[in-house]
């Protein structure tokens, strides 16, 4: 069975700061990862996708995220947040050739000016 | 291109009544797939579904409710008998028949709130 675990529920950083969300995940076979992006009210969009070529990632919006098999990790980061960085954000897996994706409990992330 | 498509965006029931939900997937997707997001918890996966079969719906409850993509028009998920609890957002998501990394897009969801 896979799941996926995302520390911290909120984070908050000020404008400018280091945006860093945390993913770990289980996975019996080798998965493939997602992050997602949501704003109020809306649906999911995705950020970024590792699907077993490069391990770190670059997405949209200037975020990244890399893939560490010995952690079981995928993490997320963005240099600079921007105040339009508020949203949440779920990290995601599949296994390769599954159907469903499995989804973190996501992180809601607060920025101040 | 126009993306997953959602109706009604929000819908309004009093308990006992049924709620349907509809989504058209993306141009050329036949794959398409049913989230619930309870209040303050991340995505649940329910129901997995190609044109006119359920391939997986190890995560739909067992009484209440039921899904269908037909081989015309959009995917239906339908709720009878509804109960506050089953006030959340309902999102669908589409995928092409061959995904060889199994992306999934999102609709925009449907809130449903239960009286």
């Amino acid at each position: 069975a896979q799941s996926v675990t995302q520390l911290g529920s909120h984070v908050s950083v000020s404008e400018g700061a280091l945006v860093l969300l945390r993913c770990n995940y289980s996975s019996s076979v080798p998965p493939y990862l997602f992050w997602y992006v949501q704003y109020p009210n809306q649906g999911l969009q995705l950020l970024l996708k590792y699907t077993s070529a490069a391990t770190l990632v670059k997405g949209i919006n200037g975020f990244e995220a890399e893939f560490k098999k010995s952690e079981t990790s995928f993490h997320l980061t963005k240099p600079s947040a921007h105040m339009s960085d508020a949203a949440e954000y779920f990290c995601a897996v599949i296994k390769a050739a599954g159907n469903k994706l499995t989804f973190g409990g996501g992180t809601r992330v607060l920025v101040k000016p | 291109n126009a993306g997953v498509m959602q109706n009604p965006r929000h819908l309004v029931r009093r308990r006992g009544q049924e709620a349907r939900l509809r989504c058209s997937p993306m141009k050329g997707h036949s794959h398409v797939y049913w989230y619930r997001q309870l209040p303050e918890e991340g995505l649940k996966f329910m129901v997995y579904l190609q044109k006119e079969n359920i391939i997986d719906e190890s995560g739909m409850p067992k009484e209440r409710f039921s899904a269908e993509f037909p081989k015309e028009g959009p995917s239906i998920l339908r709720i009878q008998q509804v109960v506050r609890g089953d006030s959340a957002a309902y999102f669908c998501a589409s995928s092409p028949p061959s995904a060889g990394d199994n992306e999934q897009f999102f609709g925009p969801g449907t809130r449903l709130t239960v009286l």
